[in-house]
């Protein structure tokens, strides 16, 4: 059976500190998919990243990045220097198969609150 | 940008009426989901479409919800009778064969009373 985890229910932080949101999977594919969306107060859903399962390689876009760990099952993401726009529920989920328009479950999301 | 259009935005119905909610996914993407989201369950896969043609149905009630994709432009999810229990933000997301995630639309905030 496939899970994603993300044991942090809700994180606050003052605004420039760094925070990292952990997300655990579980799967028997070898062959799967990783993402992280965003969810704002708006209520919508921001694709981040998408990472497949061959490619262990760290991810950095500006003041994001992502570690990919196939040893531990994890594909977490850290925010440095954050802002109060970070604000927002922030989702992992995971994809199987050979297609990255396979579906995907999402995690529990993890509640980022940035305070001034 | 291309984006997912869902319609419409809200709606407030009674218990045992007929729901309808529509997408329109981004041209050219051939992929079609339909999600749930509730406060107690997360973000749910009710269903998908592949090339309009449905592929995974498990995740749907199926007395009450029927889900279809009548032509490219166009996929629908429908209640009947629905239930002050599907009250839930419903999002339809779409993707092309190949390339990055999902494109998930703004949602159909549905309650019912």
């Amino acid at each position: 059976a496939q899970k994603v985890t993300q044991a942090q229910t809700e994180i606050s932080v003052v605004e420039k500190e760094d925070v990292t949101l952990d997300c655990v999977y579980e799967t028997r594919d070898t062959t799967y998919y990783l993402f992280w969306y965003k969810q704002p107060p708006s209520g919508e859903l921001v694709f981040l990243i998408r990472r497949n399962s061959f490619d262990e390689q760290n991810e950095i876009s500006g003041r994001y990045s992502w570690n990919f760990q196939k040893s531990t099952s994890s594909f977490n993401f850290t925010i440095t220097a954050s802002q109060v726009v970070d604000s927002a529920v922030y989702f992992c989920a995971l994809g199987s198969g050979y297609s990255s328009a396979s579906k995907i479950i999402f995690g529990s999301g993890t509640r980022l609150s940035i305070r001034p | 940008d291309a984006r997912v259009t869902q319609t419409p935005r809200h709606k407030v119905t009674e218990m045992g009426q007929e729901v309808t909610m529509r997408c329109q996914p981004i041209l050219g993407h051939n992929t079609v989901f339909w999600y749930r989201q509730t406060m107690m369950q997360g973000l749910e896969l009710l269903a998908y479409f592949r090339n309009r043609a449905p592929l995974d149905d498990s995740g749907m009630p199926k007395d009450r919800f029927s889900a279809e994709m009548p032509d490219a432009t166009l996929a629908t999810l429908k209640i009947q009778p629905s239930e002050p229990r599907d009250s839930a933000v419903y999002f339809c997301a779409s993707a092309p064969a190949r390339g990055e995630g999902y494109t998930f639309g703004s949602g159909t905030r549905l309650t019912v009373v």
